[in-house]
Order: C-alpha cells, then structure tokens, then sequence
C-alpha cells in the first residue's frame, strides 16, 4: 500500500501568510494526487487534481506542485475562509490512500 | 452535479445496511464512483471504488468480504451494502465523483452500536 505522509499535521497562521503544506509518498505515484478542504462540520471539498490543476471556481491564491512522491499545496496569501484541514489523496493505485491532513488554524 | 447519500443509522454490532447514493447534474455512467468515510473526530479514509460499468470493484482491507459496492446506471444510483458491521465501521459515510473525489454528498451516519 503507498502511504502518504503529511507536514505539518497543524500549523498556525496569520491572514496574509503564505502557507506550504507537504505530502509525501512511500513510492512514485506520477500525477496522480489531489488536495481537498474540509472546513469544521463541512464536506470535503476539491482543491487540486492532478497534483496542479486548479479546480473550476477554487480562488487562484491556491496551488499544487509536485511530482512522484513530493506534493506541496501553497496558499499564497492566506484568508479568513482559509481556516480548515486539508488532505493528500493519492488515486495511483489501489487501497487508494489519504494523507493524515493538516489543520491550519488562527495564529 | 448533486449526490445524496440514505440509509445510515444506528445498527448493532453483526449487523447490516445498505447505503444509497443518488446522482444527477452529469452522466452518471460515465464515471467511477467511490465510497470515502470518515469516523468521528479523524481523517478521512477510502472505502471503495466501481467502474463506470462496474466491471471493477476495489476495496479497503478492512472492509473487504463485509461490503459490497454496486451501482444502478439506469437508476443513477450507487449502493454500499455493509454485512457484519463493527463498531470501528461507525462513521460519516461519503459518495464522491470519479477516483479523485471531484464531488461530494453531504454524507450519511452509520453508528454501530449495541
């Protein structure tokens, strides 16, 4: 099973910061890795698919890189709506596995 | 694209349910369709996936042998038929658009309880 791994599992941050969050995994998975946000008592949400393809109608403060087993999701300037957990999913290949999230909280 | 999940609740440890999934807003049949759950305060986790034409089935260990995926096309509808479900099985269960998870349901509550 590839096992995704995640840094930080919790940050703080001030509105304005620019946030990079980490996700690695335990072999090569190409592309094939997308970033959701879920937000407290809310569905996860599509961020990223492809490892950088911006989802349709996601603000372009948000963006993903990364290829084979090193992903980063960058917030260039982070906002109050900002505020959740987000997760690494990868889709290479079968158990298909979520990274552990990172929340990002209100310094 | 709208997906809406029934059928969770409260069920005693051995027991069973069936969840429901309806679909529409895209052409239900040409997609994968996967089940995600996520147990209350944690991460979230993969359960399974079906083919458009549901000639391919994957699965979590952990739930292989007890849950069945299916799908109706006709029906636009996706199904999780859970058998001798455990306590650790208690979560918000999710149906999500295609492999990458494009889409979410609002998610159904399954407690396994006695």
């Amino acid at each position: 099973d590839i096992q995704m791994t995640q840094s930080p599992s919790a940050m703080s941050a001030s509105v304005g910061d620019r946030v990079t969050i980490t996700c690695r995994a335990s072999q090569g998975i190409s592309f094939s890795l997308a970033w959701l946000q879920q937000k407290p008592g809310q569905v996860p949400k599509r961020l990223i698919y492809s490892a950088s393809t911006l989802q349709s109608g996601v603000p372009s403060r948000f963006s993903g890189s990364g290829s084979g087993t090193e992903f980063t999701l960058t917030i260039s300037s982070l906002q109050p709506e900002d505020f959740a957990t987000y997760y690494c999913l990868q889709f290479y290949s079968y158990p298909l596995t979520f990274g552990g999230g990172t929340k990002v909280e209100i310094k | 694209v709208q997906l809406v999940e029934s059928g969770g609740g409260l069920v005693q440890p051995g027991g069973s349910l069936r969840l429901s999934c309806a679909a529409s807003g895209f052409t239900f049949s040409n997609y994968w369709m996967t089940w995600v759950r996520q147990a209350p305060g944690k991460g979230l986790e993969w359960v399974a996936n079906i083919k458009e034409d549901g000639s391919e089935k994957y699965y979590v260990d952990s739930v292989k042998g007890r849950f069945t995926i299916s799908r109706d096309n006709a029906q636009n509808s996706l199904y999780l038929q859970m058998n001798s479900l455990r306590a650790e099985d208690t979560a918000v269960y999710y149906c999500a658009r295609d492999r990458g998870s494009a889409f979410w349901g609002p998610g159904t509550l399954v407690t396994v309880s006695s």
